[in-house]
């Protein structure tokens, strides 16, 4: 099956500065790959996502890029504000066959983001 | 429109004993997931459904079991529990194909 790794798994950066958290996988076959960010107690919640025909998106302070030859994928936060702190979670999903042998959302095992004043 | 609800959000239970939670969704969605998360170790994929009456094992179904006898339901069974399956659950939902996954709060389960 699929598998995600995550580096890091903890980032600390200063207010105002970026931050890049790199992910691979292993499918060939995964065609989404979304960014989700939780915050402390809460449930995860989508920030950005990419899909596999597309390099590169960009929303405000927040980037996503995607090398199918490689097979990693990264986000970038630029500016980055204490809001910004949180757990960084990056997902590969393989598409369904057929029946839906697919259709499977694989997580990252997280990065801890903390933005310093 | 609740979204995604999960219930119990608190659960402590003793070794052996079984329980059940319950996730629904009212956005119509045809694809239901159940996700568990320990400290370090991300979101792991339980079982999932694809559809009404359809389950599927994720990474990590030993221990547990699932139904989806209506598109809006899907519950995650422990039929013995064990202290390794203390955790915080996630169940979550998306419209058919990829897409955004929508999550519920959370059912922090605890075995003693």
């Amino acid at each position: 099956g699929e598998n995600v790794e995550q580096h890091p798994s903890t980032l600390s950066v200063q207010e105002g500065d970026s931050a890049v958290i790199k992910c691979t996988y292993s499918d060939s076959a995964s065609n989404y790959f979304p960014w989700y960010k939780q915050e402390l107690g809460k449930r995860p919640q989508l920030i950005i996502d990419i899909r596999s025909n597309v390099g590169e998106k960009k929303d405000q302070r927040i980037a996503v890029t995607l090398n199918k030859t490689a097979k990693h994928f990264s986000l970038h936060i630029t500016e980055t504000q204490p809001e910004d702190s949180a757990v960084y979670f990056c997902a590969a999903n393989v598409p369904g066959i057929l029946t839906g042998g697919g259709n499977k959302l694989t997580f990252g095992t997280g990065t801890q983001l903390k933005v310093e004043l | 429109n609740a979204g995604v609800t999960q219930t119990p959000k608190f659960r402590v239970l003793k070794t052996g004993q079984s329980m059940t939670l319950l996730c629904a969704q009212d956005m119509n969605h045809e694809y239901m997931y159940w996700y568990r998360q320990d400290p370090g170790m991300g979101l792991r994929l339980i079982h999932y459904s694809v559809g009404e009456g359809t389950t599927a094992k994720g990474e990590v179904p030993d221990g547990y079991n699932v139904s989806r006898l209506k598109k809006q339901n899907f519950l995650l069974g422990l039929e013995s529990a064990a202290p390794s399956q203390t955790s915080v659950y996630f169940c979550a939902s998306r419209p058919q194909g990829p897409g955004e996954l929508f999550f519920g709060e959370g059912s922090r389960l605890t075995v003693l």
